[in-house]
């Protein structure tokens, strides 16, 4: 079945900390696993993604991590600031028996990073 | 380049009645997702149309309807509108499985409350 677990559901941080966020999904053929984060009343915006031939992935203070054998990755945000406090998303691709693919979400993580 | 657009913005219902919300994708992208995102909670998969047909839907129940149009614009229907209804309704496009890019853009929402 389709599925994408997303922990934890909110994360408490002081500014400069680390913050981790953690997803698994269930299907083996998932190949794409994108990150969004959602600031309040603004759409959803990709702020990173990785593919399943790469196991890490940096931009700046964040990266993704990826382990297809236990089939779940990761986001870090190091360094967190202020602004980085929002609803963060990942996904993963799910192929239909189509041969179609699509993106299932996970529940979503609320971010505060405190001053 | 203009992103994903939704319409209207906001859309004031009363219990009964039926709403459409509309979505034109990025120039270029056959694939359009619905999500339902209540407020607080993470987005809930609604529809997914990629080349004009319907590939799959979520659990939900029938009033919730839709369609693509031959320019891959997208329309969501909701029947028989239900107070718990009220929610933003997003909107996202991606290239589709045939281009093997699944990145996924998101329009502005559609704020729909039920009254």
């Amino acid at each position: 079945g389709e599925n994408v677990e997303q922990h934890p559901s909110t994360l408490s941080v002081q500014e400069g900390d680390s913050a981790v966020i953690k997803c698994t999904y269930s299907d083996s053929a998932s190949n794409y696993f994108p990150w969004y984060k959602q600031e309040l009343g603004k759409r959803p915006q990709l702020i990173i993604d990785i593919r399943s031939n790469v196991g890490e992935k940096k931009d700046q203070r964040i990266a993704v991590t990826l382990n297809k054998t236990a089939k779940h990755f990761s986001l870090h945000i190091t360094e967190t600031q202020p602004e980085d406090s929002a609803v963060y998303f990942c996904a993963a691709s799910l192929t239909e028996n189509t041969g179609f693919q699509k993106l299932v979400f996970g529940t979503g993580t609320r971010l505060l990073v405190s001053p | 380049e203009a992103g994903v657009t939704q319409s209207p913005t906001h859309l004031i219902k009363t219990r009964g009645q039926q709403a459409t919300l509309r979505c034109s994708p990025i120039s270029g992208h056959t694939s359009v997702y619905w999500y339902q995102q209540a407020l607080g909670l993470g987005l809930q998969f609604l529809l997914w149309y990629d080349e004009g047909e319907e590939r799959n839907r979520g659990n939900f129940p029938p009033r919730f309807s839709g369609r693509q149009f031959p320019n891959y614009s997208s329309e969501l229907n909701v029947n028989a509108l239900e107070l718990e209804d009220s929610a933003l309704y997003l909107c996202a496009s991606s290239l589709g499985f045939r281009r093997g890019n699944t990145e996924a853009f998101f329009g502005q929402g559609t704020r729909l409350t039920v009254v």
